[in-house]
C-alpha cells in the first residue's frame, strides 16, 4: 500500500464515451503526475500539478484534460479517446524526493 | 537534459541465480537515484534508493551502488526468487524524474 488510489482499476470505454479517472493521496504531498504505461513503451509522463498548478503538461492531446481541485485529488477527464489511447495510466504523488504510485487505472479504448 | 539508460530485456533466469541489471545515467547536477518495480497488474513501488555518490540502496535482498565515476547504478541480486518476476525501472531526480525503459525480469522455478 503506497498510499495512492486510483480509481476504477479497470475501465473499457468506447470512443465516444466520457470518463474520468480518479487519484487521491492523503500523504500531504503538494505534487501530483499522470503517467502513461503503454505495452513496450517507456513510462510517459502526461501532466504534473503543483500546489493545485498545473505547471507541465507533455504535448497531451486535448481529448485528456486533467483537474486538481485539492492538493489531495487529481481528476483525468477522457472524451472521444482512440484504440492506441488504451493503456496503463498511473498516478504519482512526490514527497522526500521520491515518487508514491498508485495501481493504475488500466484503460481499453473500443 | 537528464536521462536514464538501463540493460534492455527480458531477462528470464531460474531460481537462486545471480541477476544484474544495468543502469547508466546522464545528469548535470547531483541527482538521487532510485529502482522502481513493477509488478504483474500493480502500480511502481520503490525497491531502493541512493542520494549521493558511494551510497549503496538495499531492500529486499537487492542492491545498488551509486557510482558517480561511471555514471552507472547496477542493480544486483544474489539469488533471486520467482516473486521476483517483474518489471524493474532505473530513475533519477534532479528537479523531476527521469526513468528507464524498464527491464522486464522472468524467474522460473
Amino acid at each position: 500500500e503506497t498510499g495512492v488510489t486510483q480509481t476504477p482499476r479497470h475501465l473499457v470505454m468506447g470512443m465516444t464515451n466520457k470518463k474520468s479517472l480518479k487519484c487521491e493521496q492523503h500523504l500531504g504531498h503538494n505534487a501530483m503526475y499522470w503517467y502513461k504505461q503503454s505495452a513496450k513503451k517507456p513510462l510517459e509522463l502526461m501532466f504534473v500539478y503543483n500546489f493545485k498548478e498545473q505547471t507541465e503538461n507533455n504535448s497531451v492531446p486535448s481529448r485528456f484534460s486533467p483537474e486538481c481541485p485539492n492538493s489531495s485529488h487529481l481528476f483525468l477527464h477522457l472524451h472521444t479517446l482512440q484504440p492506441e489511447d488504451s493503456a496503463l495510466y498511473l498516478c504519482a504523488s512526490v514527497g522526500g524526493g521520491q515518487l508514491f504510485f498508485g495501481s493504475g487505472t488500466q484503460l481499453s479504448v473500443l | 537534459g537528464d536521462s536514464v539508460t538501463q540493460m534492455e530485456g527480458p531477462v528470464t533466469l531460474s531460481e537462486e541465480a545471480f541477476l544484474t541489471i544495468n543502469c547508466t545515467y546522464t545528469a548535470t547536477g547531483y541527482p538521487s537515484l532510485f529502482w522502481y518495480v513493477q509488478y504483474p497488474g500493480e502500480g511502481l513501488q520503490l525497491l531502493l534508493k541512493a542520494t549521493k555518490a558511494d551510497d549503496k540502496g538495499s531492500n529486499k535482498g537487492f542492491e545498488a551502488t551509486y557510482r558517480k565515476e561511471t555514471t552507472s547504478f547496477h542493480l544486483e541480486k544474489g539469488s533471486v526468487q520467482v516473486s521476483d518476476s517483474a518489471v524493474y525501472f532505473c530513475a533519477l531526480y534532479d528537479y523531476k524524474l527521469s526513468f528507464g525503459a524498464g527491464t522486464t525480469v522472468t524467474v522460473r522455478a
